[in-house]
């Protein structure tokens, strides 16, 4: 266990749903980061905060991704219209970037989205 | 696209050592080696970095050439719960930036 927690670990949804993720950080870790990972490949970045603001959002977070985290805490992240290809693990990872330059980044255990 | 190419699969026995390559080639000077890896079903776990002396931590070591071109990951004696895919990525000492995974090496354990 990092530290690091996702709700829910699994979701199951009908094409054109909406669905929701959140992620709750190490407490202490200014950095949170959202990935997403299709089978047989590695993480993939969608996006990255520092406390509430959002830094970066890769080409891959289409406009009906979005990633919120309000007050610097915890994140979610919310797909609207979902399509069969959003079906994948959504991973979210935390880092202190005060503490030390090299530090890792911390992984949660994943939400894995089935689109039907 | 990811900086760095490793074999798609390795078996190794358990209690063996199990020997990890990674080409990083055009690896630049303020770059770091790290190394991850992910258990089936689970998020990646954080194993060893280093810059360009070799490193040692309680799970792995990490050991790079001279020229930083390439490192190996080490364990020295492998478990059944090693089984996984292991991951090595180039990144810039900052910590800021994101994690760029390539595909990894699938390493299997036998007994």
């Amino acid at each position: 266990d990092t530290g690091v927690s996702q709700d829910p670990r699994h979701k199951i949804t009908k094409r054109g749903q909406n669905v929701t993720f959140r992620c709750d950080p190490i407490s202490e870790h200014n950095r949170l980061y959202w990935y997403r990972q299709t089978l047989g490949q590695g993480p993939e970045f969608l996006t990255y905060f520092q406390n509430e603001a959002q830094l970066e959002k890769s080409r891959l977070l289409s406009d009906r991704f979005s990633a919120e985290r309000p007050k610097g805490s915890f994140s979610t992240l919310e797909i609207q219209r979902t399509e069969q290809g959003d079906s994948a693990m959504y991973l979210c990872a935390s880092h202190n970037s005060v503490t030390g330059s090299t530090d890792t980044q911390y992984f949660g255990p994943g939400t894995r989205l089935t689109v039907l | 696209d990811a900086k760095t190419t490793q074999p798609t699969s390795m078996d190794c026995a358990e209690g063996r050592a199990a020997n990890l390559p990674c080409n990083h080639s055009t690896i630049s000077g303020n770059e770091y080696v790290y190394w991850y890896r992910q258990i089936h079903s689970q998020g990646p776990q954080y194993i060893i970095h280093g810059l360009k002396n070799n490193e040692t931590n309680e799970m792995a070591s990490l050991i790079i050439t001279e020229d930083r071109k390439s490192s190996t990951l080490i364990l020295p004696h492998a478990t059944l719960r090693d089984t996984a895919v292991y991951y090595c990525i180039v990144r810039v000492a900052s910590g800021a930036d994101k994690l760029i995974f390539g595909t990894g090496t699938r390493l299997q354990v036998f007994p």
